[in-house]
């Protein structure tokens, strides 16, 4: 099946530590994109590609980055320059460059700092 | 910058009526398209609607429907014989035709009341 997976579903972290989340598609979409989702908020994106080896910056990318190596793959790494991490984390997928078209998203991963 | 606005943070109503959320955005763009996506308990996000900017109909899904004001630049979502079902945080988002960039309102939580 078709799909977009993202795994830990949970992960912990100890404050100073780097930690790698990872998003994987099988859906053959071109661009991806990572946010953040705090309780009772909305979504705010942090990074986004629209190509492999290509990727820009969304409204709150400060703590964190992103390599798009493979078309398939977008991991997103939070540094222990990102002063509050915890957070739940949601990918996405959508087929257009240019958008417009209906983006998929993984189940999300919820990191705490312990 | 565009940004993407929703004044409701919560809103309920009675099983069969019908409610309106409201969306209002930004961009100096004229092509873009617009989205309400629904995030129930569970955290998946599910699309519900989408309208492209260049098209005046308004997009209908079954019991959805929006009011796409372009000068006004609003995007209001209308859920008619509202089912229990429907209970979710809902999101307005836009993505940009230039950059397909996405990004997402603050959301409305919904509540249906039986």
């Amino acid at each position: 099946d078709g799909g977009i997976t993202q795994s830990p579903k949970y992960l912990f972290r100890k404050e100073g530590q780097n930690v790698t989340l990872s998003c994987e598609q099988n859906l053959n979409h071109d661009a991806m994109y990572w946010y953040r989702q705090d309780p009772g908020q909305g979504l705010r994106l942090i990074y986004y590609s629209q190509i492999v080896n290509d990727f820009q910056k969304g409204d709150i990318a400060e703590g964190y980055s992103v390599s798009r190596e493979k078309k398939e793959s977008f991991p997103l790494t939070v540094t222990s320059a990102q002063k509050n991490p915890t957070a739940f984390y949601l990918c996405a997928s959508s087929i257009l460059k240019g958008g417009g078209t209906e983006a998929f998203f993984g189940q999300g991963t919820r990191l705490t700092v312990v | 910058a565009q940004t993407v606005t929703q004044s409701q943070p919560e809103m309920s109503v009675q099983e069969a009526e019908t409610v309106t959320l409201s969306c209002t955005y930004d961009t100096s763009e004229n092509n873009y398209y617009l989205f309400w996506y629904k995030q129930p308990p569970s955290r998946q996000m599910i699309l519900v609607i989408r309208q492209e900017a260049y098209k005046q109909q308004n997009a209908t899904e079954n019991r959805f429907s929006v009011n796409f004001q372009k000068a006004a630049k609003s995007f209001s979502l209308k859920i008619s014989d509202s089912q229990l079902g429907d209970t979710a945080m809902y999101f307005c988002a836009f993505s940009s035709s230039n950059t397909g960039k996405l990004i997402f309102g603050q959301g409305t939580t919904l509540q249906v009341k039986p």
